[in-house]
């Protein structure tokens, strides 16, 4: 079975400096790996995904990701935080099913001005 | 473009009540998805379809069932609800349901069970 972890419940950075928030995952077969953020008392919303080709993934929001297979990582990087990015981050995996994804635990993100 | 909507924004029940939560998603999306998010257990699949059928599912009781319509419209109901059952309830939809798709959530129903 297919598994995602998030090893931080909370990170904390100030506002300008740069932002990582981890994830590692378990799969068989080639990974399918995203990532999706939730404002509070929204939805999730699609920040970016790793599906094949170049490691270093750009998706929303200046949001990046590294995909790194020895490490089975995939952690999200921002060069610069902003206090707005304050909130929760989910990483995810979809399951060679297709139909389901599993998500990791979350990671609440905070940025103090 | 409309996004994934969800009605109603919150719920509150009784034990033993039953309950149903419906979803609308994106123009043209024939996939629907729902997950289940509570503080303790994070976000849980509950099943997905597509195209009225249903493709896969979690592991929740038979208390748990859902459907989609032709317009590809979701409901999803529980019934003899207990406590547990509170959580926050998202839906999802994407084109087709493939692997390399991402998600559009709807913002949720929140559901209180007393």
């Amino acid at each position: 079975a297919q598994s995602v972890a998030q090893p931080e419940d909370q990170v904390n950075v100030a506002e300008g400096n740069p932002l990582t928030v981890k994830c590692t995952y378990s799969v068989s077969g080639n990974p399918y790996l995203f990532w999706y953020v939730q404002y509070p008392n929204r939805g999730l919303q699609f920040l970016l995904k790793y599906i094949t080709g170049d490691n270093l993934v750009k998706g929303s929001y200046g949001f990046e990701a590294e995909f790194n297979k020895s490490q089975t990582s995939f952690h999200l990087k921002k060069p610069s935080a902003l206090v707005s990015d304050s909130a929760l981050y989910f990483c995810a995996v979809r399951d060679a099913n297709a139909g389901k994804s599993t998500f990791g635990d979350g990671t609440t993100l905070t940025v103090k001005p | 473009k409309a996004g994934v909507t969800q009605t109603p924004r919150y719920l509150i029940k009784t034990r033993g009540q039953q309950v149903t939560l419906s979803c609308s998603p994106i123009s043209g999306h024939r996939s629907v998805s729902w997950y289940q998010q509570t503080p303790g257990q994070g976000l849980q699949f509950l099943f997905e379809y597509f195209s009225e059928t249903q493709r896969n599912k979690g592991n929740f009781p038979g208390r748990f069932s859902g459907r989609q319509f032709s317009n590809s419209r979701s409901e999803m109901n529980v019934s003899t609800l207990e406590l547990g059952d509170s959580a926050l309830y998202l839906c999802a939809s994407s084109l087709a349901g493939v692997i390399n798709e991402k998600l559009f959530f709807g913002s949720g129903t929140q559901l209180s069970v007393l």
